[in-house]
């Protein structure tokens, strides 16, 4: 069975940093491309980061501010993000192939003085 | 990059078909969507894809009532014999070389 499991959420100071984690089982993780996906409280989804091999991508609202890795030996997929203001703050899920497959269930980040 | 645009509610009767439609941006007619479902508080969940061509595949254990089609640059979504169970929003996504995107979502509402 696949399964995605999101952490590393909490409630951070603008300006600050957190990382995110998303530990997978169930499949191949180093054959799959995996992105980062966002709402924000009352809206819709938006696609924050994604990765395919070595080769990252991402929103330009988080350019430069976020970074998406993945330790393929420790099957997890992570998202260090600095600079955080009030609008990064949504659930963050993690989701898996070009189609959003399989997701998981969502980790909150809230950024709030 | 592609842009998606969807309906930002729709409803139906329980037991009647729906069919909620998603359409990609001009000149991006072969592209492959997916649609994703999402019930109030609960993470999204991946019901299809749909090609250019119409034919679809969905993921494991979605409701033979849950089709898709397609038609130009118009990829649709059908829900046959609609159960209250599928009151949720709704929501289409594609990518291109570098990127990822979802259309704004429709509610759907079963009366």
């Amino acid at each position: 069975e696949v399964q995605l499991l999101e952490s590393g959420g909490g409630l951070v100071q603008p300006g600050g940093s957190l990382r995110l984690s998303c530990a997978v089982s169930g499949f191949t993780f180093s054959t799959y491309a995996m992105s980062w996906v966002r709402q924000a409280p009352g809206k819709g989804l938006e696609w924050v980061s994604g990765i395919s091999g070595s080769t990252t991508y991402y929103a330009d609202s988080v350019k430069g501010r976020f970074t998406i890795s993945r330790d393929n030996s420790m099957n997890t997929l992570y998202l260090q993000m600095n600079s955080l203001r009030a609008e990064d703050t949504a659930v963050y899920y993690c989701a898996r192939d070009r189609v959003f497959d399989s997701w998981g269930q969502g980790t909150l980040v809230s950024v709030s003085s | 990059q592609p842009v998606l645009t969807q309906s930002s509610s729709a409803s139906a009767s329980l037991g009647s078909s729906v069919k909620l439609t998603c359409t990609l941006s001009s000149g991006h007619n072969n592209y492959i969507i997916a649609w994703h479902q999402q019930l109030s508080g609960k993470a999204p969940r991946f019901l299809m894809k749909v090609e250019g061509s119409g034919r679809y595949n969905k993921g494991s254990g979605v409701p033979d009532r849950f089709s898709g089609s397609s038609f130009g640059v118009d990829r649709y979504l059908i829900i046959s014999n609609l159960q209250s169970e599928d009151e949720a929003d709704y929501y289409c996504e594609t990518w291109d070389s570098n990127s990822w995107v979802f259309g704004g979502g429709t509610r759907l509402t079963v009366l």
